[in-house]
């Protein structure tokens, strides 16, 4: 069964703080996405990384792909209360099939 | 550049009645996929529409059916409501090619059955 694991599933942290969220998949995939979700809303792309060893980053995230391990990582730096929302990686079940697996997702709560 | 909208935001149906939901593209994506979530849950893959046709297919029964328009909007039609159906439909529009995948999201429609 392809499986999309992400840990923590909670995540409560304080502001100024550094934490990293994991995601490993058990797809051949060497695509991997990352989506942020706030509560009520729908799904807002946030990085995709097309390759082994792709690192994005924005402002204080930064995802990176390690297809042989089958892990992503999506990294926080001195996190911000605006960064409280649910976070979900995505890959592609089997290349070319455009059939996406989400991950469990990872509900960060930032405390000030 | 418009978004991907959906329609309804919100709808309520009982057990048994069908159901039809809208998607609008957004601007220049050729691609709709729809997904189902539930409460606390990641999105599930429904199916993928491409130039008209079904384009891969989740798990999910036949009750779930869609279509897409020639100017890409979409439909998901959703037959014999059960009320495990009760969850937030997504439909995501993408561009291909390029294929990176990207998914660009609605605001969803929530659809509750009681």
């Amino acid at each position: 069964e392809l499986k999309v694991e992400q840990n923590p599933l909670f995540l409560s942290m304080q502001e100024g703080k550094n934490y990293t969220i994991y995601c490993n998949y058990s797809t051949t995939s060497d695509r991997l996405y990352w989506y942020r979700q706030d509560p009520g809303k729908s799904l807002e792309s946030l990085f995709v990384l097309l390759s082994n060893g792709a690192v994005k980053q924005e402002g204080r995230l930064m995802a990176s792909l390690d297809t042989k391990a089958r892990l992503s990582t999506l990294h926080i730096t001195a996190a911000v209360h605006d960064l409280s929302a649910t976070y979900f990686c995505a890959v592609e079940a089997v290349p070319g099939t455009y059939k996406y697996i989400f991950g469990t997702g990872t509900r960060l709560k930032v405390l000030a | 550049e418009t978004g991907v909208t959906q329609s309804p935001t919100h709808l309520i149906k009982t057990r048994g009645q069908q159901v039809t939901l809208r998607c609008s593209s957004q601007s220049g994506h050729n691609t709709v996929s729809w997904y189902q979530q539930a409460l606390g849950q990641g999105p599930q893959f429904i199916f993928q529409y491409y130039r008209e046709e079904e384009n891969g297919r989740g798990n999910f029964p036949p009750r779930f059916s869609g279509l897409q328009f020639p100017n890409y909007s979409s439909e998901l039609n959703v037959n014999a409501l059960e009320l495990d159906d009760s969850a937030l439909y997504l439909c995501a529009s993408s561009s291909n090619p390029p294929h990176t995948g990207e998914l660009f999201f609605g605001e969803g429609s929530r659809l509750t059955v009681l």
